[in-house]
């Protein structure tokens, strides 16, 4: 059973604030880890799919970084707003197509 | 909306009775995927097609739960005699390949 943590489990923070989760993973047989952002009563929404060691993604004011050989990643929101309030989740893919998820980091922005 | 749809999306049924959940996938995505999700977990894989094959079945969490995609479109999720460990969020989700996928809004189930 492939092993995927994600932390903190919770996180609050101000808006503005600038913040970053962290998603470990297995580092052997890796082919592809994908970050998903999961709003209440909405469906979870890619964010990225990085398959190569050192990949760095952005899109707006989200980013994220990977590092195969050690097995995590991580996922940087600069400017923090309260619509970026979700659940951020990362999942392993294997080789079997199966996405592993972790548990997710509930992110939470105050006004 | 061309979106990855689900339906229903609530359930609530008895312990015991056989419940059915129904997924249209995007449409030109051959790759279609069920996964469940208790309260404070990530989702968890239970089976996944392509086209109409069901490429991997093994996750399955017992003999009570199958799935269906028989024209290689729609796929169907049951699960019979349904208990009270079975009440979740039931996903699903659609690819073209091993790339993204691209999640429907679930169907939440509650057994009483």
């Amino acid at each position: 059973i492939l092993n995927v943590e994600q932390s903190p489990q919770s996180l609050h923070v101000q808006e503005g604030d600038s913040t970053n989760f962290t998603c470990s993973f297995p580092s052997s047989n890796f082919y592809a880890l994908h970050w998903y952002r999961w709003e209440t009563a909405k469906s979870p929404e890619a964010l990225f799919v990085m398959t190569l060691n050192g990949d760095e993604k952005k899109k707006g004011r989200i980013s994220a970084t990977l590092n195969t050989k050690e097995g995590y990643s991580y996922l940087y929101i600069k400017g923090s707003q309260p619509e970026d309030s979700a659940t951020y989740l990362c999942a392993f893919l294997t080789a079997g197509n199966m996405l592993t998820f972790g548990g997710g980091t509930r992110l939470m922005v105050k006004p | 909306d061309t979106g990855v749809s689900q339906d229903p999306r609530h359930k609530i049924t008895k312990r015991g009775q056989n419940v059915t959940f129904r997924c249209d996938p995007i449409s030109e995505h051959n790759r279609l995927y069920w996964y469940r999700q208790t309260l404070g977990q990530g989702p968890e894989f239970l089976t996944y097609f392509q086209n109409e094959a069901q490429l991997e079945k093994s996750r399955l969490l017992s003999d009570r739960f199958s799935a269906e995609r028989p024209k290689g479109s729609f796929s169907t999720l049951e699960i019979q005699r349904t208990e009270q460990g079975d009440s979740a969020m039931y996903l699903c989700a659609s690819s073209y390949s091993v790339d993204e996928q691209f999640f429907g809004p679930g169907t939440r189930l509650t057994v009483l």
